[in-house]
């Protein structure tokens, strides 16, 4: 069946620094995979997505590319800020329910 | 334009009693989505609406869950005889299709089963 596995946190950042979270993926067939991010107290975003192969999210200065070789959609952020402390969910979908990774907490301090 | 809602914001009820939790849609969307969000299971699906179809229900954890999508666009999801591990935020989603189609979620229900 269809899984995520995503980098455990809490990742720790200071303000400028680079992000990377790792996500890899099990699926049947070609799904589409997303980063998903809830701030706090906020409900669930969609952050960015990519729908094939060799295609690239991007969305606040966030971006990922999907991996089919090495089953992966890593997130990575040159330089976070602050405002980025959340929680990321990496996701897949191949038909229309999305299977979510367990979430990585995000800290950035001053 | 209003995004997704869902009522109440907080639930919390007695083990054994029966809870209905409200999901209104994004209007003109015709997938809805119930997930389940706790700390040991992360986020789970549990039921898919699309228009006048059958409902997918593969995620629903036990026959105490039920739900219903009136008119095509609000939803209610009923738990009978609730148990201490059904205490979770109940996510609603909707999404103009319903394969790979960007899902909008609502900020949820905490259900807190005491």
């Amino acid at each position: 069946g269809n899984s995520v596995t995503q980098m455990e946190g809490p990742v720790t950042l200071s303000e400028e620094a680079f992000l990377t979270i790792n996500c890899t993926y099990t699926a049947t067939g070609y799904p589409s995979l997303f980063w998903y991010v809830q701030y706090p107290g906020e409900g669930l975003q969609l952050l960015l997505k990519a729908t094939k192969a060799d295609d690239k999210g991007s969305n606040k200065g966030f971006e990922a590319t999907y991996r089919k070789e090495t089953t992966s959609f890593h997130l990575e952020k040159g330089s976070v800020q602050v405002s980025d402390s959340a929680v990321y969910f990496c996701a897949l979908s191949s038909g229309y329910a999305l299977n979510f990774g367990k979430g990585t907490s995000l800290l950035v301090t001053p | 334009g209003a995004g997704v809602s869902q009522s109440p914001s907080n639930k919390v009820t007695e083990k054994g009693k029966d809870v209905e939790l409200r999901c209104d849609p994004i209007s003109g969307h015709t997938a809805l989505y119930w997930y389940r969000q706790s700390l040991g299971q992360g986020l789970e699906f549990l039921i898919y609406f699309q228009g006048n179809s059958a409902p997918d229900k593969s995620g629903l954890p036990s026959d105490r869950f039920s739900a219903e999508r009136t008119g095509g666009s609000v939803s209610t999801l009923t738990i009978q005889r609730t148990q201490q591990e059904d205490s979770a935020v109940y996510l609603c989603a909707s999404s103009s299709r319903g394969l790979n189609y960007e899902q909008y979620f609502g900020p949820g229900t905490r259900l807190t089963v005491t």
